[in-house]
């Protein structure tokens, strides 16, 4: 396998689900990223980590816990999300997550609903 | 704040040439990219330009002007797979991208 994969592609829960998405790079970067991406609006991006640490937390609300065990594997695990949370979430990585040039590789993202 | 503004959408014909504009307005600037993404599908790279000019790339050129705040993504010789949308980043004084909202680009026969 190359690039980024994510799983699962789609995903519907409810309100009061737990459920967890899962990202996984093969091009030996050391940054992976969270990105919500609803309809006609911008990339927003979410979490960052570098060398497995969290670097950014743009004011994410508690129920999105993101987990990165090691630099090629990052989660995002969701609990009591509302519906407005419905979008495409999608995981990216970078070789650095600082510094010029820095192009950012995209997985397919995830579908996820929200009843 | 920092604000990045692209067409919603536009239609063009195919064999034709469609210039795609993005303006900024960020925190320091640390480059600009385009992204194209197909409906359902990852943002791939297309271009990065961090001084002024013209970049070149087979079908498809990036235009940056620092002191406008301005930038266009040129393609060319329009195919029906260039039905997209194509996505404007800003690298800020902090290497953070700053995302536009796309421009959806429809290709008509």
């Amino acid at each position: 396998e190359t690039g980024v994969t994510q799983t699962p592609r789609h995903l519907v829960m409810g309100m009061t689900n737990k459920k967890s998405l899962k990202c996984e790079q093969h091009l030996g970067h050391n940054a992976m990223y969270w990105y919500k991406q609803s309809a006609k609006k911008p990339l927003e991006l979410m979490f960052v980590y570098n060398f497995k640490e969290q670097t950014e937390n743009n004011s994410v609300p508690s129920r999105f816990s993101p987990e990165c065990p090691n630099s090629s594997h990052l989660f995002l695990h969701l609990h009591t999300l509302q519906p407005e949370d419905s979008a495409l979430y999608l995981c990216a990585s970078s070789q650095d997550p600082g510094g010029p040039y820095n192009e950012q590789f995209f997985g397919p993202g995830t579908r996820l609903t929200v009843l | 704040g920092q604000n990045i503004d692209q067409p919603t959408e536009m239609t063009a014909t195919e064999g034709a040439i469609v210039q795609i504009n993005c303006t900024y307005q960020t925190s320091g600037f640390n480059g600009l990219f385009w992204y194209q993404q197909h409906a359902g599908e990852a943002p791939t790279f297309l271009s990065y330009n961090v001084l002024d000019g013209l970049e070149e790339k087979g079908r498809f050129s990036s235009f940056l002007s620092r002191s406008k705040g301005y930038s266009y993504l040129l393609l060319k010789e329009l195919q029906m797979k260039d039905s997209a949308s194509y996505l404007c980043a800003v690298m800020d004084s902090n290497y953070q991208l700053i995302w536009g909202a796309g421009t959806k680009l429809i290709i008509k026969p």
